[in-house]
């Protein structure tokens, strides 16, 4: 049982590139979650989803976007990269909704320069 | 709208001190409140977590929280700290609208032998 996997753990991005973070989980839950974390900031969430096939913005959901189209997997795409994203990125599930504990993967830090 | 507050960025203590993290929200309803922890490099993991009943809660790795409603509080304690408790705390409100997560700004604590 891995719990929430995330690839890649580091990533140098040009302003202007693209990429995808990948994010998985294997405890068949139906909300994932994804999360920033800027230093003295704490999290802020960016999409979140409610199980395959639907998805909803957060607090900070500018300059990216989701998908889920299974119950495992929840990739986050940003289009064009740009400074202000860099950040440590924390991709997370839980079994349902809010009165749940979130299951949190490692993180990717992300450079945008 | 919901938010959390840490007051606290950085606060040192000896190792076999008490300890106790403060936390105050606001949320107009029934709170779902959570205590995280974070280990340089990691995700973050669940300390515990209040629904209801017992305003007292007790979670893993010694730690306790208070849940009290009339200051909108919800502080961590640890009645004897160790060095392995140096890491990042994160106290966290589960909305009451869509299913999003609001998370403190977070408290670093530091353990000097």
């Amino acid at each position: 049982n891995a719990g929430v996997t995330q690839t890649p753990k580091f990533r140098i991005l040009k302003i202007g590139q693209s990429m995808t973070l990948q994010c998985t989980q294997d405890m068949n839950h139906n909300y994932m979650y994804w999360y920033r974390q800027d230093p003295g900031m704490g999290l802020k969430l960016i999409y979140y989803s409610v199980g395959a096939g639907i998805t909803d913005k957060g607090e900070v959901p500018n300059g990216y976007n989701v998908s889920r189209s299974t119950t495992e997997d929840f990739p986050l795409r940003l289009e064009l990269a740009a400074p202000s994203q860099t950040s440590v990125y924390f991709c997370a599930s839980s079994y349902s909704n809010r009165a749940y504990e979130q299951y949190f993967g490692p993180g990717t830090r992300l450079t945008v320069t | 709208a919901q938010s959390v507050t840490q007051p606290d960025i950085h606060i040192t203590v000896s190792e076999g001190a008490s300890l106790e993290l403060r936390c105050n929200y606001s949320y107009g309803a029934t709170p779902y409140l959570f205590w995280y922890v974070q280990s340089p490099g990691q995700g973050l993991q669940l300390l515990l977590k209040y629904f209801s009943g017992d305003t007292l809660v007790q979670g893993i790795k010694g730690f306790e929280a208070e849940f009290k409603r009339s200051q909108s509080s919800f502080n961590l304690r640890k009645p004897s700290v160790h060095w392995s408790d140096a890491a990042e705390y994160f106290c966290a409100v589960g909305a009451n609208t869509g299913n999003q997560f609001y998370f403190g700004t977070g408290t670093s604590l530091t353990v000097i032998p």
